[in-house]
């Protein structure tokens, strides 16, 4: 079993819709969950980051922490055609990053 | 951009070859991390350097190996190719207080575009 699980999609949305992202994770020991942004032919871009149980708001985007249950979600509001990229979850403890298999979304204009 | 750079920008070489990736960290940084993502996956963590001493290091075996150098720069060796070993390789650069506090490094991490190697 992987220590994060990503759904790898591809989502297809229409422009102005509200995606949601998943990831399961089953190490209790991971401190930091984090989002990433990719696009094809670059490296992956921070877009949010928690460290407790709860949810994160930044502009269009939401981050959501469920400890207990081991799962994290990322909400994009009001989607845009720039949104289109490889979103990636991932965790962090002791220094070492894991990260999800990442879901790849195209915002339909 | 995110000023960390990485070269070449893409690489062939052949099974059983040995092959060398560069990193150029951004100013102020003095960690190195590094990563391979095969197509369709993640990232996986290779390891970590930081102030010139490796500072963990994930599931990769010894033939992976590199190098942090004063300025902060960085190289990953990879020794005994394997065609498995075709992926694209990201660098990231980041500030640590200290070796074991990993605040900073969650929100001073910045990825380079990366390498893509191809084993044949």
């Amino acid at each position: 079993q992987k220590e994060v699980e990503q759904d790898p999609g591809p989502l297809s949305v229409p422009e102005g819709a509200i995606v949601s992202l998943n990831c399961t994770y089953s190490n209790s020991a991971f401190q930091y969950f984090m989002w990433y942004r990719q696009y094809s032919r670059k490296g992956p871009e921070l877009l949010m980051y928690t460290y407790s149980s709860g949810n994160k708001e930044d502009g269009r985007f939401t981050a959501q922490v469920d400890k207990s249950s081991k799962y994290i979600s990322l909400f994009i509001r009001d989607s845009q055609p720039s949104d289109s990229a490889t979103y990636l979850c991932a965790m962090m403890t002791f220094n070492k990053f894991y990260f999800g298999s990442g879901t790849k979304l195209n915002v339909k204009p | 951009e995110t000023g960390v750079t990485q070269s070449p920008t893409h690489l062939i070489k052949t099974r059983g070859q040995q092959v060398t990736l560069r990193c150029s960290s951004q100013s102020g940084h003095n960690t190195v991390s590094w990563y391979q993502q095969a197509l369709g996956q993640g990232p996986q963590f290779i390891f970590q350097y930081y102030r010139e001493e490796e500072n963990g290091r994930g599931n990769f075996p010894p033939r992976f190996s590199g190098l942090q150098f004063p300025n902060y720069s960085s190289e990953l060796n990879v020794n005994a190719l394997e065609l498995d070993d075709s992926a694209l390789y990201l660098c990231a650069s980041s500030y640590l207080d200290n070796p074991t506090g990993g605040g900073s490094l969650v929100y001073t991490q910045y990825f380079g575009p990366g390498t893509r190697l191809t084993v044949l």
